[in-house]
């Protein structure tokens, strides 16, 4: 089966940096995907690594390793309308599989 | 550039029941995936849709089925509503060959009493 693992919950200071952790259990797959979604809103795409390494958009940056099955999203420069819950994704065999998200709370 | 939208925004059925949901993709799109995502988790894959055929699908019943009209607009059917349906039911659409980017519609939230 496929699972990808996220921390349920982050906590980070105002202007500071986070970053997310993705760990999965599946293979040949093309890539990894993070996506943002506010409370009551619907996921929005930010980032996309097709091969292993970074991938940088302006204060987000995404990164995968295949040989370690991991990935993370990187926020820098945290604003409080970056409050709002992360997941990443496999595509793969053109099924979209996302894991359980992580909520990130923002402090002033 | 209308986006994806989704129609109803809210929906209250009772078990049992038969509900349909519509998507239209965002112009240009051909594909449309169908996810439900429960309260505080991720979304769950349902189907895919291309071509007006069921290209792929996930862990749901039989219960679930879909239709992609040739205006790539897509439908949503549940049959014999459970209490366990109630979610909020997301489609996605994206260009066939391009499924790392998907863009969302606002979903509907289905309620089962």
């Amino acid at each position: 089966g496929q699972s990808l693992e996220q921390p349920s919950e982050v906590t980070a200071v105002e202007g500071a940096i986070v970053q997310i952790n993705c760990t999965y259990q599946t293979s040949g797959f093309y890539g990894l995907s993070w996506y943002q979604q506010h409370d009551g809103g619907a996921p929005t795409f930010l980032s996309y690594n097709a091969l292993d390494g970074l991938e940088e958009t302006g204060r987000f940056s995404s990164f995968l390793s295949r040989s370690d099955s991991y990935g993370y999203l990187l926020l820098q420069e945290l604003q409080m309308k970056d409050s709002a819950s992360y997941f990443c994704a496999v595509n793969r065999d053109d099924k979209i599989i996302f894991g359980k998200g992580t909520r990130l709370h923002i402090l002033p | 550039d209308a986006g994806v939208t989704q129609s109803p925004t809210h929906l209250i059925k009772t078990r049992g029941q038969q509900v349909t949901l519509r998507c239209s993709p965002k112009s240009g799109h051909d594909t449309v995936s169908w996810y439900q995502q429960a309260l505080g988790q991720g979304p769950q894959f349902i189907f895919q849709y291309y071509e007006e055929e069921e290209r792929q699908r996930g862990n749901f019943p039989d219960r679930f089925s879909g239709h992609q009209f040739p205006n790539y607009s897509s439908e949503l059917n549940v049959n014999a509503l459970l209490l366990g349906d109630s979610a909020l039911y997301l489609c996605a659409s994206s260009l066939e060959g391009r499924g790392e980017k998907l863009f969302f519609g606002s979903g509907t939230q289905l309620s089962v009493l």
